[in-house]
């Protein structure tokens, strides 16, 4: 059974700082790994996909890696804002014939300017 | 492009009733899954539906159904609902099922509070 955890489950940073949001996972046999953005009583927002087979994916200011053998991701962000504020959810997909994916609870982001 | 849509925003029902949520899937997808996601936790699998075939059932009471129609959108059905049923409904699309087609796209979700 394949477990996500993100820790802490909150963090509070001044604006512009550069920061770093950790996933773990259970099981290394992932078809990948997607984190997603979440704003209050919205939908997810799908930021970055990392494929089983690659290390990393950019788009932005963001910049997510991907490391099977220690089951974890993280998601960079580098010279945070304001409206980065909101929570972040990083899913995993197991090598299964459905399109299952298995989320953390989320880390709730808060830049203050 | 439209998203994914996901019909009504909010919902009022009270325990017992039966409800049905909504979901249009980006045009050309034709995966569809349904998340379920309470207050502070995160989304948790109740069904996915590919070419009109359920591929996965989470670990949900048989209360809840689901359907997927000729054009891929699709419903899901909760019966004789409960307190604990209160929660934010998710609709997700993909292409399909393969790995270079998996990514997921959620629409806003459905509010469904029961009382």
């Amino acid at each position: 059974k394949q477990e996500v955890t993100q820790i802490p489950a909150a963090l509070s940073v001044p604006e512009g700082e550069n920061l770093v949001l950790n996933c773990s996972f259970t099981d290394s046999a992932i078809y990948n790994l997607q984190w997603f953005r979440q704003d209050p009583g919205k939908g997810l927002t799908s930021l970055l996909l990392i494929q089983s087979s690659q290390r990393e994916q950019t788009s932005g200011r963001l910049n997510a890696s991907l490391d099977k053998s220690s089951g974890r991701s993280t998601l960079y962000i580098a010279a945070s804002q304001p409206g980065d504020s909101a929570t972040y959810l990083c899913a995993a997909k197991r090598r299964t014939a459905n399109s299952k994916l298995t989320f953390g609870k989320g880390i709730t982001l808060s830049v203050r300017p | 492009d439209a998203g994914v849509t996901q019909s009504p925003t909010h919902l009022i029902k009270t325990r017992g009733q039966h409800v049905t949520l909504r979901c249009s899937p980006i045009s050309g997808h034709k995966s569809v899954s349904w998340y379920q996601q309470v207050l502070g936790q995160g989304p948790q699998f109740i069904f996915q539906y590919y070419e009109k075939e359920e591929r996965g059932r989470g670990n949900f009471p048989d209360r809840f159904s689901a359907r997927q129609f000729p054009n891929y959108s699709s419903e899901l059905n909760v019966n004789a609902l409960l307190l604990g049923d209160s929660a934010l409904y998710l609709c997700a699309s993909s292409l399909g099922t393969g790995r270079a087609y998996n990514e997921q796209f959620f629409g806003p979700g459905t509010r469904l509070t029961v009382l």
